[in-house]
């Protein structure tokens, strides 16, 4: 069965950097573009970034464009975000989602809660 | 970018409906997808391409479209149906995604 398995969250001073790694298993990784979503506490979702199933595009949501990158390794089978610069309205739980051409997200990590603190 | 307006909360009697609107100046150019929230979990599709089901939802979840406003419907509420509900859409490249504001159903 579909799995994706966040990890690498964690408190960090505002300014410094953190990756995110998403585990995947159970499908074929190389053929899925995946998602980076998150949720402040208390607060909605906001989509964050997508990278094309090859790596080729990357996309992310305007406050994240220059401190966040996505990335991923197909034959590991992870997915990455690393944020630099970080900001206190960082702090979110950050899911990872696949991407299906016709579900869109249709499944999700359990996510991993990044708390920036000032 | 452009915003998703859904009301904050519906409130539903068991085995009543409860309908959530959703709407946005770019809808319908870009289909429109509905999640489940439950508190602690992560968010699970209820809805793709404005009204399919994914396998394993229940048929009491339907989505449909009306101009700019979208609605998912919750027929013969259950009191398992209560969660936060979100729709998702992208901008009219259909590269960059948008979440609805959310809106939580309670059942009383």
């Amino acid at each position: 069965q579909v799995q994706l398995v966040e990890s690498g969250g964690g408190v960090v001073q505002s300014g410094r950097s953190l990756r995110l790694s998403c585990a995947a298993s159970g499908f074929t990784f190389r053929n899925y573009g995946m998602h980076w979503v998150r949720q402040a506490p208390g607060k909605g979702l906001e989509w964050v970034a997508v990278i094309w199933y090859d790596g080729s595009n990357k996309y992310y949501v305007d406050s994240v464009k220059g401190r966040f990158t996505i990335s991923r390794d197909n034959s590991k089978k992870m997915l990455y975000l690393q944020m630099n610069s970080l900001r206190v309205e960082d702090t979110a739980v950050y899911y990872c989602a696949r991407w299906d051409q016709n579900l869109d997200f249709d499944f999700w990590g359990r996510g991993t809660l990044v708390t920036v603190s000032s | 970018s452009y915003d998703l307006t859904q009301p904050p909360s519906v409130s539903v009697s068991p085995g009543q409906t409860a309908r959530i609107t959703c709407s946005g100046d770019g809808l319908p150019k870009q289909y429109v997808y509905w999640y489940q929230q439950k508190p602690g979990q992560a968010p699970v599709l209820l809805i793709y391409k404005g009204s399919e089901r994914p396998s394993g939802i229940p048929e009491r979840f339907s989505g449909s479209s009306s101009g700019t406003t979208v609605t998912l419907t919750i027929s013969r509420v259950q009191a398992e149906d209560e969660a936060d509900y979100y729709c998702q859409s992208a901008d009219s490249s259909g590269t960059y995604r948008v979440f609805g504001t959310g809106t939580m159903v309670t059942v009383l």
